[in-house]
Order: C-alpha cells, then sequence, then structure tokens
C-alpha cells in the first residue's frame, strides 16, 4: 500500500538559512507526488508537484523538490528561508482507485518556523 | 473565480446534533473530495464524488454522509455529531485526470462537539 512519512513534525531554520524538509513515500507503481502548503487559517495551496520525467521540480516561492527513487525520497528544499516561508507543509502521493480515479495519500505535516 | 469555497467558517455543536457542511467549486470540477485535518495525522479522506449524483467512501467514513445532486456542490452531514469529530474540515476539487491531478481546496471549516 502507498503511504508517505515526513520525517520532523517541526522545523526551525533562520532567516535566510536552507530549508529542508523531508519526504519518504511507499509506493508499489510509479508515484506521482506532491508538496501542499498550508498557510494560517488558510487551505492547501500546491507547492510542486512530481509525475514523470526532470526529477528535480520547481516550484512557486523558489522551492523546489528532488525525487530520488534509490532513496524513495522527495525532499523540498529552499536555498534561502524568508519569515513568510512559515507555514505548514504536507507531502503526498497520488494513489489510484478502482475504476480508474485517484486520491491523495497525505503525510502528517511539518510545521516551518523561521526566526528573525 | 471564487475557486473552492466552505461553509460555515466555523461551527460549534452539542453532542446528538446534526449539521451540513456545504462545499462549491465554480471550476467545472468533476471531482470533489472530503477530507478532515487532525493534529498530528496529516489529512484523511471521508469521502469522495467522480461526478454528479456518485459518492464513494474514503478512508473514515464512518459517522459521516455525503451527496452531489449538482456538479458544482458537495455537501457533508453529520447525522449525530460526536466528539470524536471534532476536526477541520477540507474540500478539494480537481480535474478527471489520472494521478497527476492536481486537488484544489477550499479554506476549511472548524467544528467543535462539545
Amino acid at each position: 500500500a502507498q503511504s508517505v512519512t515526513q520525517l520532523g513534525s517541526h522545523v526551525s531554520v533562520s532567516e535566510g538559512a536552507l530549508v529542508l524538509l523531508r519526504c519518504n513515500y511507499s509506493s508499489s507503481v510509479p508515484p506521482y507526488l506532491f508538496w501542499y502548503v498550508q498557510y494560517p487559517n488558510q487551505g492547501l495551496q500546491l507547492l510542486l508537484k512530481y509525475t514523470t520525467g526532470a526529477t528535480l521540480v520547481k516550484g512557486i516561492n523558489g522551492f523546489e523538490a528532488e525525487f530520488k527513487k534509490s532513496e524513495t525520497s522527495f525532499h523540498l528544499t529552499k536555498p534561502s528561508a524568508h519569515m513568510s516561508d512559515a507555514a505548514e507543509y504536507f507531502c503526498a502521493v497520488s494513489v489510484a482507485l478502482s475504476g480508474g480515479y485517484n486520491k491523495l495519500i497525505f503525510g502528517a505535516g511539518t510545521r516551518l518556523a523561521v526566526h528573525p | 473565480n471564487a475557486g473552492v469555497t466552505q461553509t460555515p467558517k466555523f461551527r460549534v455543536l452539542k453532542t446528538g446534533q446534526s449539521m451540513t457542511l456545504l462545499c462549491a467549486q465554480d471550476m467545472n470540477h468533476e471531482y470533489m473530495y472530503w477530507y478532515r485535518q487532525d493534529p498530528g495525522m496529516g489529512l484523511r479522506l471521508i469521502h469522495y464524488s467522480v461526478g454528479e449524483g456518485t459518492t464513494a467512501k474514503g478512508e473514515v467514513p464512518d459517522g459521516y454522509n455525503v451527496s452531489r445532486l449538482k456538479k458544482q456542490n458537495f455537501l457533508l452531514g453529520l447525522e449525530s455529531a460526536a466528539p470524536s469529530q471534532t476536526s477541520v474540515y477540507f474540500c478539494a476539487s480537481s480535474y478527471p485526470v489520472l494521478r497527476s491531478s492536481e486537488q484544489y481546496f477550499g479554506p476549511g471549516t472548524r467544528l467543535t462537539v462539545t
């Protein structure tokens, strides 16, 4: 069965420092992977997604993620954190349902704090 | 476009009361979903719909019912609320493309059952 594990429920960085949020997945088929961001009191917004092709995926707000099949990982990075990046981040894998439909399986989330 | 909207934004219920959460989308999406978000557990799928008039159970459907009478609306009902249903509820929608589809989320409904 497909699943997602996010390592670290809370990550704290200084403004300007590297952001690294870890995601490992389990999938019996080639995975489609997503990162979503949730700002306080808001819904989820797509940061980026990997389907096929280039393994380094660039998203919005300077974030990127690299799909590594050998490590079953899809870690999210940003070279320089900004105060506005403080939010909760969710990694997800798309799972095929019967009838050709799909659903997302989410990790537990990582809350990112950015300090001045 | 308003995207995905949810009403109400907040609600407090007493145990045993019933209520309906409304989700509306103006993107002509075929697929719609209801999730609940609990601390440390991410989002879990309650029910979903792949088109008008069709619904299906997700991972945690017990205690909830849904209806999709119009393509743009997806209703989530709680017939007899329990404290375990205290959560934040999110609706989402997507195009009927296979596993690469992005889901678009509403702002959420915070429900407290006392």
